[in-house]
């Protein structure tokens, strides 16, 4: 099956600096890949997503970029703010389409 | 507004007992999902419901009981062979199989007493 890998697991910048979150994917037929935010007692929230037919896809402060040939792919937030201090957690959608399967997430830390 | 709300926000069960989890949906969605949340982790698929009268297990159904006899529920039942199921426990729908995104409600955190 299916095995995605996150990384890091915490990272702490600085308001107004930029933050990276890698992710690793095993199976290559993958095809959907979303970004959830997950604010503390709350259901994860999707915030961008991408298809395996293109290679980055940007909205306002957020960026996700996606590598086929490697099985990798990022979530980019630029000009970062405390509001954006949450978890966040990827996954990818298996061939069949009837399952996601998640990293292990980031807590992401933004200092004011 | 449309969305999934989850109920209780917090369950308590005895050891031994069966509980059940609340799932409705008013997105007019076809699959339904439960997933596991433990501290510090990802989510981890129990069942999935593509459409009304039919669902599968997903990675770690073992303990764990669903029905869906309407479309726009999906109960969960955590019975008393589940050994660890204290948990954040998270539904998700979306409009059909292979559709996405997945929608999640605000959970239920079951604790055992």
């Amino acid at each position: 099956g299916e095995n995605v890998e996150q990384h890091p697991s915490t990272l702490s910048v600085q308001e107004g600096d930029s933050a990276v979150i890698k992710c690793t994917y095993s199976d290559s037929a993958s095809n959907y890949f979303p970004w959830y935010k997950q604010e503390l007692g709350k259901g994860p929230q999707l915030i961008i997503d991408i298809r395996s037919n293109v290679g980055e896809k940007k909205d306002q402060r957020i960026a996700v970029t996606l590598n086929k040939t490697a099985k990798h792919f990022s979530l980019h937030i630029t000009e970062t703010q405390p509001e954006d201090s949450a978890v966040y957690f990827c996954a990818a959608l298996n061939n069949a389409g009837n399952m996601l399967t998640f990293g292990g997430g980031t807590r992401l830390m933004v200092k004011p | 507004d449309g969305g999934i709300t989850q109920s209780p926000k917090y369950l308590f069960r005895k050891e031994g007992q069966n509980v059940t989890l609340s799932c409705e949906q008013n997105l007019n969605h076809d699959a339904m999902y439960w997933y596991r949340q433990d501290p510090g982790q990802g989510l981890r698929l129990i069942y999935y419901s593509q459409i009304v009268n039919d669902f599968q297990k997903g990675d770690i159904a073992e303990g764990y009981s669903v029905s869906r006899e309407k479309k726009e529920s999906f109960p969960l039942t955590v019975t008393s062979a589940q050994k660890n199921p204290t948990a954040f426990y998270l539904c998700a729908s979306s409009a059909s199989q292979g559709e996405q995104p997945q929608h999640f409600g605000d959970g239920t955190r079951l604790s055992i007493l």
